[in-house]
């Protein structure tokens, strides 16, 4: 069975910093990958996704990650972070057949200090 | 830029009653979905949709939910007898034939 972890529950950065959220998938297959946001009362917001190809993939919102399949990984990285992308972040995983079903991991909850 | 809208944004219902849900995917997308998220939990499937049928269903979707397209625009999902541990909020999401799913902003589901 599919599985998708995010080790790290919350994360506070400061304004400015860097950031990256750590994701790492359970599949039997080269599998499509998301990250979406979830801004509170908002629903989920696609920042990117990886189907193939490069597997440095860029987003919205000056994200990107890159997927690596040695590691099934899939961390979300951003240079400078600023206070707006204070939020939930859940990374997902569906197969790529037509069904595609996803799997989301737990979340992180990422918090920007001023 | 089109969207998914979800009504009600809020649905408060006692135990035992029936609800549904409403979603209006985007016009020109093939497959429905519904996920839920029990508060405080990970996003979980509930059932995917296309050509008028179920494909896929998670084991949470039980005799009690039912999903349909009753016209051209609209995706509902039903609760036949709402229990406490149905409390959620539910998203519906859509896509083309190959591409990611966008997500509605949610029905947040009390049952009391």
């Amino acid at each position: 069975a599919q599985s998708v972890t995010q080790p790290d529950i919350h994360i506070t950065v400061s304004e400015g910093a860097s950031l990256e959220l750590r994701c790492n998938y359970s599949y039997g297959a080269t599998p499509y990958l998301f990250w979406y946001v979830q801004s509170p009362g908002q629903g989920l917001q696609l920042l990117l996704k990886y189907f193939s190809g490069d597997t440095l993939v860029q987003g919205i919102k000056g994200f990107e990650a890159e997927f690596k399949r040695s590691q099934s990984s899939f961390n979300l990285r951003k240079p400078s972070v600023h206070w707006s992308d204070a939020a939930e972040y859940f990374c997902a995983v569906g197969p790529n057949n037509a069904g595609n079903m996803l799997t989301f991991g737990g979340g992180t909850r990422l918090m920007v200090k001023p | 830029e089109p969207e998914v809208t979800q009504t009600p944004s809020h649905q408060v219902t006692q135990m035992g009653q029936e609800v549904i849900l409403r979603c209006v995917p985007i016009s020109n997308h093939l497959y429905f979905y519904w996920y839920r998220q029990i508060l405080g939990q990970k996003v979980e499937f509930l059932v995917s949709f296309y050509n008028n049928e179920i494909s896929e269903k998670s084991e949470i979707f039980d005799d009690q939910f039912s999903v349909e397209r009753p016209d051209g625009s609209n995706f509902t999902l039903k609760i036949r007898s709402t229990k406490l541990e149905d409390s959620a909020m539910y998203f519906c999401a859509s896509r083309i034939i190959r591409g990611e799913q966008y997500f509605g902003p949610g029905t947040r589901l009390t049952v009391t």
